[in-house]
C-alpha cells in the first residue's frame, strides 16, 4: 500500500490568517499529484493537478508547489476566509490509479 | 459538464444482504474507481477499472466485488453486507488529462 501522508490532520485559523499544509508521497512511479477540496455534503472538487518537479499552480488565494524528487507538495491559502473551511485532500497518481491522503481539515473562524 | 451519478445518496441494509451500488458517468471515460471514506482515514481505494470487463483490486477489496459490463457503468457489490462496511462510498471517473471527477457519494448503513 502506497503511503500518502498529509499534515496537519486538522487546523483552526482566524479569518485573514494565511496557512499551509503538506502532502508527502512516494518519489518513485510518480505521474501526477492532485489536490482536492471537499466540503461537507458535497463531492470532492479538483483544485490542482501537478506533473512536473518545481510546478507551482495558483487559483485565486490558493496556490500549490511540487517537489517530486523529495516527494512533497505544499498547499497555501492566503488570507483565509470562512468559506475556505473544508477538507483538503492530496492524491498520488501513478498513471494507473490514485492514492489519497487522509486530508487536512481546515476550519476558518470569522 | 462531466457528470458522475450514484444510484442512492442514503442506503440502509441488514447484515448478510447483497448490496449493489451503481455508478454512471456520461463522458466516455475509460477509468472508473470506487472508494470508501471513513473518518480519519481519507479515501481508500476499493477497486478500479480501466476498461469494460476489466477490474483491478485497490487497497481494501476484501468483502467487495465489482462489475463493468458497459463503459459508462461501474457497479460495486457487497456480497454479504457486514456492519464494518458502514461507510460513505464514492465513485469517480477519470479523463485522459489526469482529472478525476467524483459522484455525490452513497452513505451506506448496515444494521
Amino acid at each position: 500500500i502506497l503511503n500518502v501522508e498529509q499534515s496537519p490532520q486538522s487546523l483552526h485559523v482566524q479569518e485573514g490568517d494565511s496557512t499551509n499544509f503538506t502532502c508527502s508521497f512516494p518519489s518513485s512511479n510518480f505521474y501526477a499529484l492532485h489536490w482536492y477540496r471537499w466540503e461537507t455534503a458535497k463531492s470532492p472538487e479538483a483544485l490542482f493537478v501537478m506533473t512536473l518537479n518545481g510546478d507551482e499552480k495558483k487559483k485565486g488565494r490558493i496556490s500549490a508547489t511540487l517537489n517530486t524528487k523529495e516527494g512533497y507538495s505544499y498547499l497555501y491559502i492566503k488570507g483565509s476566509q470562512p468559506e475556505d473551511s473544508a477538507t483538503y485532500l492530496c492524491a498520488f497518481d501513478n498513471n494507473n490509479d490514485m492514492r489519497f491522503g487522509a486530508g487536512t481539515r481546515l476550519t476558518v473562524k470569522p | 459538464d462531466v457528470k458522475v451519478t450514484q444510484s442512492s445518496r442514503y442506503l440502509v441494509k441488514r447484515t448478510g444482504e447483497k448490496v449493489f451500488l451503481e455508478c454512471v458517468q456520461d463522458m466516455d471515460h475509460e477509468n472508473m474507481f470506487w472508494y470508501r471514506q471513513d473518518p480519519g482515514l481519507g479515501l481508500r481505494l476499493i477497486y478500479f477499472s480501466y476498461d469494460v470487463k476489466m477490474k483491478e483490486k485497490g487497497d481494501i477489496p476484501e468483502g467487495y466485488s465489482v462489475s463493468r459490463e458497459k463503459k459508462e457503468r461501474f457497479s460495486l457489490i457487497l456480497e454479504s453486507a457486514s456492519t464494518n462496511q458502514t461507510s460513505m462510498y464514492l465513485c469517480a471517473s477519470r479523463d485522459k488529462f489526469y482529472e478525476q471527477y467524483f459522484g455525490p457519494g452513497t452513505r451506506l448503513t448496515v444494521t
